[in-house]
C-alpha cells in the first residue's frame, strides 16, 4: 500500500497570503494524484486531479503541481471560505490512498 | 445536476449487520464508476470500496475484504454496501463517490454507522 504523508498537520495563514500544502508518496504515483477539500460537517470536495488539472468551477488561485512522490498544493492568496482541511489522494495503485489531511486555519 | 444520496447508517451492535444505499441522479450512472469511502470521527479518509460500470470489476480494502461487499443495480440508479461483522472500528461516515479515472468527482453527505453495544 502506498502511503501518503502530508505536511504540516496544521498551517497558520492569515487572510490573503499565500498557503504552500505538501504531500509525499512512498513510491511514485507519476501525477496520478488528487487534491480535496473538506470543511467541517461536509463531504470533501474534489480541487485537482491528475496532479496539476482544476476541477470543474475550481477558482484560479488553487493550483497543484509535482510528480513522482513529491506534491503541492498552492493557495496564491486565502479567502475566508478556503479555510478547511485539505487531502491529498493517490490513485496509482489500488487501493488509492489518502494523506492524513492538513488544516488550514486563521492566524 | 450531479446528487448522491446515502441512506441505511445506524446504530449496530458489533458483530451485526447492515446496508447502505446511494442514490445517484443527474449523470449516467451505468458509464460510471463508484466507490465507498469512510472517515472515522476526527479521522482522515479511508477508501472502502470500488466497483466497475458493469460491476464486473471490485476492489476491497483489507480491512473490510470477506466482511462487506459492494453491488450496483443499474436500472435503479444505485449504489449499495452490505456490511456484515461490524466491529466497533467501522464506525465512520460513509461517503459514496462518482470515480472519474482515478479521482472522486462528486461526493454523497454521507451516511453515519455506529457500531456499539
Amino acid at each position: 500500500e502506498i502511503v501518503m504523508t502530508q505536511s504540516p498537520a496544521t498551517l497558520s495563514v492569515s487572510p490573503g497570503e499565500r498557503a504552500t500544502l505538501s504531500c509525499r508518496a512512498s513510491q511514485s504515483v507519476s501525477t496520478n494524484l488528487a487534491w480535496y477539500q473538506q470543511k467541517p460537517g461536509q463531504a470533501p470536495r474534489l480541487l485537482i486531479y491528475g496532479a496539476s488539472t482544476r476541477a470543474a468551477g475550481i477558482p484560479a488561485r488553487f493550483s497543484g503541481s509535482g510528480s513522482g512522490t513529491e506534491f503541492t498544493l498552492t493557495i496564491s492568496s486565502l479567502q475566508s471560505e478556503d479555510f478547511a482541511v485539505y487531502f491529498c489522494q493517490q490513485y496509482d495503485n489500488w487501493p488509492w490512498t489518502f494523506g492524513q489531511g492538513t488544516k488550514v486555519e486563521i492566524k | 445536476q450531479v446528487q448522491l444520496v446515502e441512506s441505511g447508517g445506524g446504530l449496530v451492535k458489533p458483530g451485526g449487520s447492515l446496508r447502505l444505499s446511494c442514490a445517484a441522479s443527474g449523470f449516467t450512472f451505468s458509464d460510471s464508476y463508484m466507490s465507498w469511502i469512510r472517515q472515522a470521527p476526527g479521522k482522515g479518509l479511508e477508501w472502502v470500496s470500488y466497483i466497475s460500470s458493469s460491476g464486473s470489476t471490485i476492489f476491497y480494502a483489507d480491512s473490510v475484504k470477506g466482511r462487506f461487499t459492494i453491488s450496483r443495480d443499474n436500472a435503479k440508479n444505485s449504489l449499495y454496501l452490505q456490511m456484515n461483522s461490524l466491529r466497533a472500528e467501522d464506525t465512520a461516515v460513509y461517503y459514496c463517490a462518482k470515480e472519474r479515472g482515478g479521482w472522486l468527482d462528486y461526493w454523497g453527505q454521507g451516511t453515519l454507522v455506529t457500531v456499539s453495544s
